[in-house]
């Protein structure tokens, strides 16, 4: 069956912009999270979605950044006013069940540029 | 002292060499430990999970973990130049709402 996708697969943005990063995970999963793999610093968790229950947003690096998951599907990452900081790999992934849930299948990312 | 620490190489090898790669961790509410793959470009993929204390096998592939020490490694025998990627470890406890926590990664090349 398909895997989890992501759309763009690069955007380049100038500094200041907002950006949209999508995810469509896998049908059925309902648990999606958001990570962030910068160059040296491995991956880092941004927010988990766990059916209708309110995200855990405990990673998010500042106010700029947000996410929503519509239906419990397709959720959009949103970075606002981008800085050369946020330049990364950004991944999400889906699981069957959410908590402890380790079988997590990633995206192939979004490779944010900002310029 | 980051909760997952591991050694980002980079690990050259020749072929048929067996590989070992390590993560320590500090937390030890951790109870679910993985080995996820990343080859350039693409997202990671789950090699191998083990819960709790032990080994596992799966092929050429070998995970272990000592709670104890809070250690965990990842054995590849008889490497190929196909296994040449990113290694990354992660790790989770049983608490609900919490998400996995990953080592740097480490590179591996293995040459033919």
């Amino acid at each position: 069956g398909a895997g989890v996708s992501q759309s763009p697969s690069n955007k380049v943005t100038e500094k200041g912009k907002d950006v949209e990063l999508r995810c469509d995970p896998i049908s059925g999963h309902t648990a999606l999270y958001w990570y962030r793999q910068s160059l040296g610093q491995g991956l880092e968790f941004l927010i988990y979605f766990q059916g209708n229950s309110a995200p855990d947003k405990s990673g998010l690096p500042s106010d700029r950044f947000s996410a929503e998951r519509t239906g419990g599907s397709v959720s959009t990452l949103t970075i606002q006013r981008t800085q050369q900081e946020d330049s990364a790999v950004y991944l999400c992934a889906s699981s069957l069940v959410g908590g402890g849930a380790y079988e997590q299948y990633f995206g192939p990312g979004t490779r944010l540029t900002v310029t | 002292q980051k909760e997952v620490e591991q050694d980002p190489g980079p690990l050259s090898v020749p072929e048929g060499a067996i590989v070992s790669l390590n993560c320590t961790y500090s937390n030890s509410a951790f109870q679910y430990f993985m080995w996820y793959r990343q080859y350039s470009r693409k997202g990671p993929e789950l090699l191998m999970y083990t819960y709790s204390s032990g080994n596992k096998e799966d092929g050429r592939f070998t995970a272990q973990v000592d709670k104890s020490s809070k250690y965990i490694s990842l054995f590849i025998r008889d490497s190929q130049p196909s296994d040449s990627a990113t290694y990354l470890c992660a790790m989770i406890s049983n608490q609900a709402g919490t998400a996995l926590i990953f080592g740097k990664g480490t590179t591996l090349s293995v040459s033919s």
